[in-house]
C-alpha cells in the first residue's frame, strides 16, 4: 500500500529555475492538495483539486501552477523559483467528504538559492 | 471566515507527565469536523483523530484522550503518562464548506510543538 507518492523528496533550485514536484495517490481519492510547511506558519494550502479536471487556488497560489493529470495525480510546477519558495511541501488527498482525513506523502523539500 | 488557533507555540514536559493540547477554532458553519494530526521528527503527518461537529462525546484512546466542546469552540488533546516518542509537533485542523459551495478543505493550525524529555 503506497498511498500518496511525491518525488523528489529533496531538490536544490536557482531562483529563476522551474521544477514541477509530482504526485500520485493509489487509495483512488476524488480531492488532492499541495500545502507548504514554514516554521511557525504551520500548515498552508497551496492549491487543491476536488476532482479531477478541476483546480481551485488556496491560501498561498502566488508563483505555483498545478495539474491534475487524471485521478490519481496531482502535479506542482513553479515556473520560476524564488528564495521566499524554499520550504517543505507536502501533497496529500482524500476521499472529498467533510469528514474525511487528509493522507499525506512524506514531502519534498526544497531550497532555492 | 474558518480559522483554527494553537496558542502554544511549544511545550516541554518530563517523561510520564500529562499534557493538554489546546485548539480553538471558528467557524458559523453548523456542520464541521475536526482532526488531529502529529508530525514526528521523521516528518511525515499522521492523522489521528477526527470529530464532528454533532457528537460531543469525549475520545479516549490509550494514553490519549480529546475533549471536544462546542461550547468554547475547543477541541484539546490530552496525553496521559507522556513518553519520549510522543515528542512531535501536533496540528489541529477543521473540515469545512466554503460558504460559496465549491469543495471543502482543511483549514490547519500552526502546531504545536511537544518535547517529552527523560
Amino acid at each position: 500500500n503506497a498511498g500518496v507518492t511525491q518525488t523528489p523528496k529533496f531538490q536544490v533550485l536557482k531562483t529563476g529555475q522551474s521544477m514541477t514536484l509530482q504526485c500520485a495517490q493509489d487509495m483512488n481519492h476524488n480531492s488532492m492538495y499541495w500545502y507548504r510547511q514554514d516554521p511557525g506558519m504551520g500548515l498552508r494550502l497551496i492549491y487543491y483539486s476536488a476532482s479531477e479536471g478541476t483546480t481551485d487556488k488556496g491560501e498561498v497560489p502566488n508563483g505555483y501552477n498545478v495539474s491534475r493529470l487524471n485521478k490519481r495525480e496531482f502535479s506542482l510546477r513553479l515556473e520560476s523559483a524564488a528564495p521566499s519558495q524554499t520550504s517543505v511541501y507536502f501533497c496529500a488527498s482524500r476521499e472529498g467528504a467533510l469528514s474525511s482525513p487528509l493522507h499525506f506523502g512524506n514531502g519534498t523539500r526544497l531550497t532555492v538559492t | 471566515a474558518q480559522k483554527v488557533t494553537q496558542a502554544q507555540t511549544e511545550i516541554s514536559v518530563v517523561e510520564k507527565e500529562d499534557v493538554t493540547l489546546d485548539c480553538v477554532y471558528e467557524t458559523r458553519d453548523t456542520t464541521y469536523y475536526l482532526f488531529w494530526y502529529k508530525q514526528p521528527p521523521s516528518g511525515e503527518l499522521v492523522f489521528l483523530i477526527r470529530r464532528n461537529s454533532f457528537d460531543e462525546q469525549n475520545e479516549i484512546s490509550g494514553r490519549y484522550s480529546w475533549n471536544f466542546q462546542k461550547s468554547t469552540s475547543s477541541f484539546n488533546f490530552t496525553i496521559t503518562a507522556s513518553q519520549v516518542v510522543d515528542s512531535a509537533v501536533y496540528f489541529c485542523a477543521l473540515s469545512v464548506t466554503p460558504p460559496q459551495g465549491g469543495s471543502e478543505k482543511l483549514v490547519f493550525g500552526k502546531g504545536t510543538k511537544l518535547t517529552v524529555n527523560p
